[in-house]
């Protein structure tokens, strides 16, 4: 049981690259999210998507835009890459619309944009 | 303006005492609160988590703690194990909400 899996784990770009991190869930889960951890920030949500078909800004989404492709799937890109965007970005999913429901998260993808 | 609020960067706590990790926020509309536990190269992973007409809840060694009218809650860790060194984040959401705020999280150390 996979649960939640990112690739790459590991990405360097350069300034005003672009590349696309892919996040897949096998829990038939509804919801999935995008998450950036920096240190001495905490997890800070990027986007999220209730689900199937929908997607919604969360706290940073500046710089970023995601395709929920079938439930299954949630990806995030990254247009051009700036310095700013060097984190560990998380992938997450939830049953859905419960308030509480606790997120299952994949490993990460730690990214340096240089 | 951070609305989830945890102080203490880290802790360190010997083998079999108790591990009390603090958790501080400012909005009231905050109705679910949950625990994340993090190794290093991994994901988080849910702990535990309280709602918000509750002021306790129990799963084997941890125990959460909400305290609505300081808008603090507390996760009790007894007794610490060296397995229990990880990053704790502390999660808030409201009702019908899908923004988890998460705290910055506080590195606990058990000294074996």
């Amino acid at each position: 049981n996979a649960g939640v899996t990112q690739t790459p784990k590991f990405q360097v770009l350069k300034t005003g690259q672009s590349m696309t991190l892919q996040c897949a869930q096998d829990m038939n889960h509804n919801s999935m999210y995008w998450y950036r951890q920096d240190p001495g920030m905490g997890l800070r949500l990027i986007y999220y998507s209730a689900s199937e078909g929908t997607t919604d800004k969360g706290e940073v989404p500046n710089g970023y835009n995601v395709s929920r492709l079938n439930k299954r799937e949630f990806s995030l890109r990254l247009e051009s890459a700036a310095p700013s965007q060097t984190s560990v970005y998380f992938c997450a999913s939830s049953e859905g619309e419960q308030v509480g429901t606790e997120a299952f998260f994949g490993q990460g993808t730690r990214l340096t944009v240089v | 303006d951070q609305q989830v609020k945890q102080n203490s960067p880290s802790l360190s706590v010997q083998e079999g005492r108790i591990s009390i990790l603090n958790c501080d926020y400012t909005n009231s509309m905050f109705d679910y609160f949950l625990w994340y536990k993090k190794y290093p190269a991994e994901g988080p992973t849910f702990l535990i988590s309280i709602s918000s007409i509750k002021d306790k809840n129990e799963d084997g060694r941890f125990t959460v703690f909400l305290n609505k009218s300081a808008k603090h809650l507390s996760l009790h860790i007894v007794p610490s194990q060296p397995g229990d060194s990880a990053v704790y984040f502390c999660a808030a959401r409201g009702y019908g909400g899908f923004k988890t705020i998460f705290g910055a999280g506080t590195r606990l150390f058990v000294k074996a």
